[in-house]
């Protein structure tokens, strides 16, 4: 079936550990976007792209990196996690921008560092 | 600067009850949409609305835009328990991602 795929759907790691979640899109969507969600903040915009090989930062982009080398995956990547990027991650497309563009959203995953 | 304002944070009511939460802005938006996410789950898009004054109704949920496109309120007829969950809207300007509130937790107990 067409959808959003996240994973993994859970993640412990230590602080300082290299972790990459991944997403997968089989829709062909041009737009792919990361959301972090925390209590208090709700969502917030990590990184978003437009098309292969185009990345845009979002409201909270420190220490997270992305690449979209594919139209189908936009991987995230932690270089260094801290504790402070324990959250809910998702990923997140849409056909067009943001102006009358759903957004269709994975099921997340949840981020824990120790 | 939290750009989208939702209100109630929380919400608690009966099963068939009425309700009314809202999303409100001191920018104009070009258009606003609203999910419903559930526990576990990723936001799922209700419905979108574009013209200011717009009234569209999904069921026994009606969301209306306001004239000035600044805000937007959702209204819940007869609530049942399956409408519990986290109600977000979220706002466009142009063809900037979206930026979502933090959104209204709605509990229906039966």
């Amino acid at each position: 079936d067409a959808g959003i795929t996240q994973s993994p759907r859970y993640k412990i790691t230590e602080t300082g550990r290299q972790v990459t979640l991944m997403c997968h899109q089989t829709w062909s969507h041009s737009y792919m976007f990361w959301y972090r969600q925390d209590l208090g903040h709700g969502l917030r915009l990590i990184y978003y792209s437009a098309a292969a090989d185009i990345t845009d930062k979002g409201e909270v982009p420190d220490g997270y990196v992305v690449s979209r080398s594919k139209t189908e995956n936009f991987p995230l990547t932690l270089e260094s996690a801290t504790r402070s990027q324990t959250s809910v991650y998702f990923c997140a497309s849409s056909e067009m921008g943001a102006d009358n563009s759903p957004l269709h959203f994975g099921n997340g995953t949840r981020l824990t560092v120790t | 600067t939290q750009l989208l304002e939702q209100s109630p944070q929380f919400l608690s009511i009966q099963e068939g009850e009425n309700l009314t939460v809202y999303c409100n802005s001191s920018s104009v938006f070009s258009s606003l949409q609203w999910y419903r996410q559930e526990p576990g789950e990723g936001p799922v898009l209700l419905v979108t609305v574009v013209t200011g004054g717009e009234v569209k109704k999904l069921k026994r949920l009606t969301f209306q835009f306001g004239d000035a496109r600044k805000d937007s309120s959702l209204h819940i007829t007869a609530a049942q328990t399956g409408d519990t969950g986290l109600y977000l809207c979220a706002r466009s300007r142009g063809n900037t991602p979206l930026v979502f509130g933090k959104g209204t937790r709605l509990s229906v107990i039966a």
